[in-house]
C-alpha cells in the first residue's frame, strides 16, 4: 500500500477566513513533505518534517502553518490568504528521511481556491 | 544550478513509442525519478533509476540514464491513450537532504 490521502479534495476560502488541509500516510513512513503547485509548472517544496519536526521550510510566508501531530498526519493550516495562494497542495511523504533510496509518494493534492 | 529541462510538449499515436528526454544538472544526484500527473491529480510514481546504472526496464516502461551528458530518457512503448498526463523527471539533491528537484514537465498527448 503506497497511499497518501488528503483532504479536502477541494477548498474555496476568503482573505479572512482559517482553514486547514489534512494529509494521512500509514506506510510507517518518517518524512513528510507539502508542495505548492501552480497550473502547468512543478511543484515547489514547502516544508519537510522528519521525525516528526520541522526540517525544511523553503521561506514560506507565515499565512501558511504546518504541523505534524504524529508519525501519520502531516496538517497546513491557513490564515488570512491571498488570491496568489490559490494552487493545488501535494502532500507526500517518504520512508526515511535523507536515506539515498527515500522515494517520495504524493497524495491526490487540495485543489485551493482563495477568493 | 539545479535547472532541470524537459521539452513542454510531445505528441505520439496510439501505438507508436513515447520518448521524453531530461537533462538534469547535479553530478551527485543519487537517485533520478519520473512521476506521471494527470489532470487535476496528484503525482504517480512511475520508476527510478540509481545513478549507477544505465539503464531500467520495468515493462512499457524504459529508463534510459548517460551520467556523462546528465540526461534520462522515458521510453513508452505501445502508447495508450491512458497515458495522456504531464510527465515530470526529478533528480535527488546532493547531500544529506530530501529535496527533489523537479523539471518543468512534458505534457505528453496520445492521439487516436
Amino acid at each position: 500500500d503506497t497511499e497518501v490521502t488528503q483532504t479536502p479534495k477541494h477548498l474555496v476560502m476568503g482573505m479572512t477566513n482559517k482553514k486547514s488541509l489534512k494529509c494521512e500516510q500509514h506506510m510507517g513512513h518518517r518524512a513528510m513533505y507539502w508542495y505548492k503547485q501552480k497550473a502547468k509548472k512543478p511543484p515547489e517544496l514547502m516544508f519537510v518534517y522528519s521525525y516528526e519536526k520541522l526540517s525544511i521550510n523553503e521561506s514560506v510566508p507565515s499565512r501558511f502553518s504546518p504541523e505534524c501531530p504524529n508519525s501519520s498526519l502531516l496538517n497546513l493550516h491557513l490564515h488570512a490568504l491571498q488570491p496568489e495562494d490559490s494552487a493545488l497542495y501535494l502532500c507526500a511523504s517518504s520512508p526515511v528521511p535523507g536515506g539515498d533510496t527515500d522515494t517520495q509518494y504524493f497524495g491526490p493534492g487540495t485543489r485551493l481556491t482563495v477568493l | 544550478g539545479e535547472d532541470v529541462e524537459q521539452s513542454l510538449f510531445l505528441s505520439v499515436r496510439e501505438g507508436d513509442s513515447s520518448v521524453i528526454n531530461c537533462t538534469y544538472t547535479d553530478s551527485s544526484s543519487t537517485y533520478l525519478y519520473w512521476y506521471k500527473q494527470e489532470p487535476g491529480a496528484g503525482l504517480q510514481l512511475l520508476t527510478y533509476i540509481f545513478s549507477n546504472m544505465d539503464m531500467k526496464q520495468d515493462q512499457r516502461l524504459t529508463v534510459l540514464l548517460n551520467k556523462k551528458d546528465k540526461h534520462l530518457s522515458l521510453r513508452i512503448a505501445d502508447t495508450q491513450t491512458g497515458d495522456s498526463a504531464i510527465y515530470f523527471c526529478a533528480e535527488k539533491a546532493g547531500g544529506a537532504t530530501n529535496k527533489l528537484i523537479f523539471g518543468t514537465g512534458t505534457l505528453l498527448a496520445v492521439q487516436p
